[in-house]
């Protein structure tokens, strides 16, 4: 199984930059994604890692460390529409089943 | 654009009755997911399918069963509904591949009284 650990909370300023972190412990594993969910909607995809290192796609950056089982979500200038829950899942297996964390609930104020 | 599509976006039943919720992606996945999600749980795995008629457990699945017939569409079954049932419900689908992103439905939010 996995065990995957992220922040509740976090709150922000708008046009700044904010770090999320995810530690996983695992059995398998696939790769790492992470997805933002809006308050009574339904999870998008934002990023997908299986490699260490950082992938950058426009505002949002995520970083994956295997050996150590770690990744964060990078989210840079800061937007009020970033205001979300941010979810990090690793998934494992043939089917890619998904364990999620908890999800970190971003608050970004004026 | 992938479309993953449930059948109700709110639904009100009584203990004990049978409930379906139906799911159906129209970009031929070959895995389809069931999950629930509570406040302070997060999103939890319920049943997972990889092909059709192939279904796993996922993490709860007491209490639910799940139907695989055609390739696009993944039903989930509460057999005799109970209060602690009620709860927002997603499916997602996927692709077999090197990058397995999940696409999600709308949800279902169910009150069971």
């Amino acid at each position: 199984g996995q065990n995957i650990d992220q922040p509740t909370e976090m709150t922000a300023t708008e046009g700044a930059i904010v770090q999320i972190n995810c530690t996983y412990q695992t059995s398998g594993f696939n790769g790492l994604f992470w997805y933002q969910q809006h308050a009574g909607e339904a999870p998008t995809f934002l990023s997908y890692n299986v490699l260490d290192g950082l992938e950058e796609k426009g505002r949002f950056s995520s970083f994956l460390s295997r050996s150590k089982g770690y990744s964060y979500l990078l989210l840079k200038e800061l937007q009020m529409k970033d205001s979300a829950s941010y979810l990090c899942a690793v998934t494992e297996g043939s089917a890619g089943k998904s364990t999620f964390g908890d999800g970190t609930t971003l608050t970004v104020k004026p | 654009d992938v479309k993953v599509t449930q059948s109700s976006r709110y639904l009100v039943k009584r203990t004990g009755e049978k409930v379906f919720l139906e799911c159906v992606q129209d970009m031929d996945h070959e895995n389809m997911f069931w999950y629930r999600q509570d406040p302070g749980l997060g999103l939890r795995l319920i049943y997972f399918s990889y092909d059709v008629k192939m279904k796993e457990k996922g993490d709860i699945p007491e209490g639910y069963s799940v139907s695989r017939e055609k390739k696009e569409r993944f039903s989930l079954i509460l057999e005799s509904a109970s209060t602690n049932q009620t709860s927002m419900y997603l499916c997602a689908s996927s692709s077999r591949g090197r990058v397995e992103t999940q696409y999600f439905g709308p949800g279902t939010r169910l009150l069971v009284l």
